[in-house]
């Protein structure tokens, strides 16, 4: 399968503890994206890189919340002392940067925070 | 700010119906207008999209209707099926996309 895959899929975790979620892009697509999609709402934009660089940050992307893609493949979310509005599905997709529409999403990491 | 209001919220059809869902956008910046389709436990995947100097596009039962002036776009689903029962959004692109709000659509057997 040479699609976006994300990992976990399912994670759940007590408020106040950190989490990390992984997204691999389809490896011919220099960028990735992280949205955020609660229940009955359409994504929204967190963060995109192309290759290595981080270009632009959502206001909804807190401090407490950090990504890195270090070596332009992989992506990291890293979510610091989590709060229970954390609760969402972080989606990760991938396209080429000359057609940043047509984006493939991967199936999303769904936290419960408890 | 919602920058894509989409309409309406939910939508049921019987087989063979033509379910339409619609857009308005408020940034004339944006350069392209995609629609996804989302089923449960999966992300969104790209159905068709369509650029603001074209009024209208169509791959094979879906067509998308596109009237820059009043900054709306529709999306029409043709003969459809239950197996095009799903949640649709409309989004709109710069270099992000801002999506819609949604719209869960029933189709009937």
């Amino acid at each position: 399968d040479t699609g976006v895959s994300q990992d976990p899929r399912h994670k759940i975790t007590k408020r106040g503890q950190n989490v990390t979620f992984r997204c691999d892009p389809i490896s011919e697509h220099n960028r990735l994206y992280w949205y955020r999609q609660t229940l009955g709402q359409g994504p929204e934009f967190l963060t995109y890189f192309q290759n290595e660089a981080q270009l632009e940050k959502s206001r909804l992307l807190s401090d407490r919340f950090s990504a890195e893609r270090p070596k332009g493949s992989f992506s990291t979310l890293e979510i610091q002392r989590t709060e229970q509005g954390d609760s969402a599905m972080y989606l990760c997709a991938s396209s080429l940067a000359t057609s940043p529409y047509e984006q493939y999403f991967g199936p999303g990491t769904r936290l419960t925070v408890t | 700010q919602q920058q894509v209001k989409q309409s309406p919220q939910s939508l049921i059809v019987q087989k063979g119906g033509i379910p339409i869902i619609n857009c308005a956008y408020e940034n004339t910046a944006f350069d392209y207008f995609p629609w996804y389709q989302q089923f449960p436990g999966k992300g969104p995947a790209l159905l068709i999209a369509i650029r603001p100097d074209v009024s209208e596009k169509k791959e094979g039962r879906f067509t998308i209707s596109f009237n820059k002036s009043a900054k709306q776009f529709s999306l029409h689903i043709m003969d459809s099926q239950p197996g095009d029962s799903a949640t649709y959004f409309c989004a709109a692109s710069g270099s992000r996309l801002t999506f819609g709000e949604g719209t869960q659509l029933t189709v009937n057997p």
